[in-house]
């Protein structure tokens, strides 16, 4: 079965210092990956993608993550956080398939809570 | 361009109480349309996806039941309201084309509901 997992439910890092978060999943064929940002009382951002390609890929707000099918993860990465990068971040993996069977669901991982000390 | 729109954003309910959650999409035609629960702490649940009108997966049982009646609007109701129906209700949509490219989802600002 499909699986998403964040091991960290939260971090907290100094603003200016460089983030990491992790996401592996578990996925019979190509995956298509998903990170979401999540503010407080808010609905979910799109950050960025991964269907095929280049294995490392930019997203939004400075944000890039890379690929790693020998590890199965999906980490992402920011060199320089900032005080309103603080959120909560979700890792989600795609259902593939064409046509009729694409249902588009997502399956996500349980998200990581990121706190910015000034 | 396309926006999802989700209300109430916030409801206080009794227990026991009927529900109705509406979220309408506009700017697209023919979208997957879902329904997600996050309670607190916890990551997000699919409830219900629907790939066209009066067409509904349910994901989970559980006491709430969903309604697509027309093409761009998706309903999630309960005839009576459980303690654990409490969370955070996000609805989202995404293209429903062939291309792979397309199966990122797209989410509605949400709505709290508190079951007293």
């Amino acid at each position: 079965a499909q699986s998403v997992t964040q091991p960290d439910i939260h971090i907290t890092v100094s603003e200016g210092a460089s983030l990491e978060l992790r996401c592996n999943y578990s996925y019979g064929a190509t995956p298509y990956l998903f990170w979401y940002v999540q503010s407080p009382g808010q609905g979910l951002q799109l950050l960025l993608k991964y269907f095929s390609g280049d294995t490392l890929v930019q997203g939004i707000k400075g944000f890039e993550a890379e690929f790693k099918r020998s590890q199965s993860s999906f980490n992402l990465r920011k060199p320089s956080v900032h005080w309103s990068d603080a959120a909560e971040y979700f890792c989600a993996v795609g259902e593939g398939g064409k046509g009729s069977s694409n249902t588009g669901k997502l399956i996500f991982g349980q998200g990581t809570t990121l706190q910015v000390k000034p | 361009s396309q926006t999802i729109h989700q209300w109430p954003a916030t409801l206080v309910q009794p227990v026991g109480s009927p529900l109705s959650l509406e979220c309408t999409v506009e700017g697209t035609s023919n979208p997957n349309l879902y329904w997600y629960r996050q309670a607190a702490g916890r990551g997000l649940q699919l409830l219900f996806y629907s790939v066209g009108i009066g067409q509904i997966s349910s994901e989970v049982p559980q006491n709430l039941s969903a309604s697509r009646p027309q093409d761009r609007q998706f309903i999630l109701s309960s005839k009576k309201l459980l303690l654990s129906d409490s969370g955070f209700y996000l609805c989202a949509w995404r293209k429903r084309l062939a291309v792979p490219s397309y199966n990122e989802q797209f989410f509605g600002p949400g709505t709290r509901l508190t079951v007293l």
